[in-house]
């Protein structure tokens, strides 16, 4: 059973450029949030979607949207990147948007680098 | 804010002893998540507890949930050199969103 799968792993991307980021969840997940995390932090949260439609969001520019496919899979998409942005961005999935009784399993994370 | 706040920010022990984790949030909440994380990599989760739970043990691990007190904290017994880490608790609330404090980077020396 794999876990949750991120892609790419590592990212180097120009100041102004877009980026969209990929994650698989767990099997028989549905809920599937974005963290990011700077260095020496902890992660923030930036969204979560659930049957396709965003449910909750972070406090993150719009700069910042997502995606999530009928197959529960995700993207994060940023716009106009700035030097700011450089993080690791987290995608974590779980089952069933609120209720809030399933433990979130995590990614490896894919590492930005805006330059 | 819902916000864990993990205490002490760094703690440094000896292979074989203990190290305590303590973290402390402000409103209420479902259920508390531990997590782990080695060197700027994934979370791994380590434990959940529910708000209706006190004590609740994983191998080496033990986590106790005071919400009289908003307050959590995380032990682990016979600590290795693997455990070094960052650890994290994130309160969840009824929305499933978690929310992370800055972490306590433990340090086990062999």
């Amino acid at each position: 059973d794999a876990g949750v799968t991120q892609s790419p792993t590592h990212l180097i991307k120009t100041r102004g450029q877009q980026v969209t980021l990929r994650c698989s969840p767990k099997s028989g997940h549905d809920t599937v949030s974005w963290y990011q995390q700077a260095l020496g932090q902890g992660p923030q949260f930036i969204f979560q979607y659930y049957e396709e439609e965003e449910r909750q969001r972070g406090n993150f520019p719009d700069r910042f949207s997502g995606h999530q496919f009928p197959n529960y899979s995700s993207e994060l998409n940023v716009n106009a990147l700035l030097l700011g942005d450089s993080a690791l961005y987290l995608c974590a999935s779980s089952f069933g948007a609120g209720g809030g009784s399933t433990e979130a399993f995590f990614g490896q994370g894919t590492r930005l680098t805006v330059v | 804010s819902q916000q864990g706040e993990e205490d002490p920010q760094a703690l440094s022990i000896q292979e074989g002893e203990n190290a305590t984790m303590n973290c402390s949030y402000k409103t209420s909440i479902n259920n508390l998540q531990w997590y782990r994380q080695n060197s700027g990599r994934g979370l791994v989760h380590l434990i959940l507890i529910r708000s209706n739970e006190r004590e609740k043990h994983s191998g080496r691990l033990r986590v106790t949930l005071d919400t009289s007190k908003k307050s959590s904290s995380l032990l682990i017994t016979a600590s290795r050199a693997a455990d070094t880490a960052s650890y994290f608790c994130a309160p969840h609330n009824a929305g499933n969103m978690l929310t992370f404090g800055g972490g306590t980077r433990l340090m086990v020396k062999p």
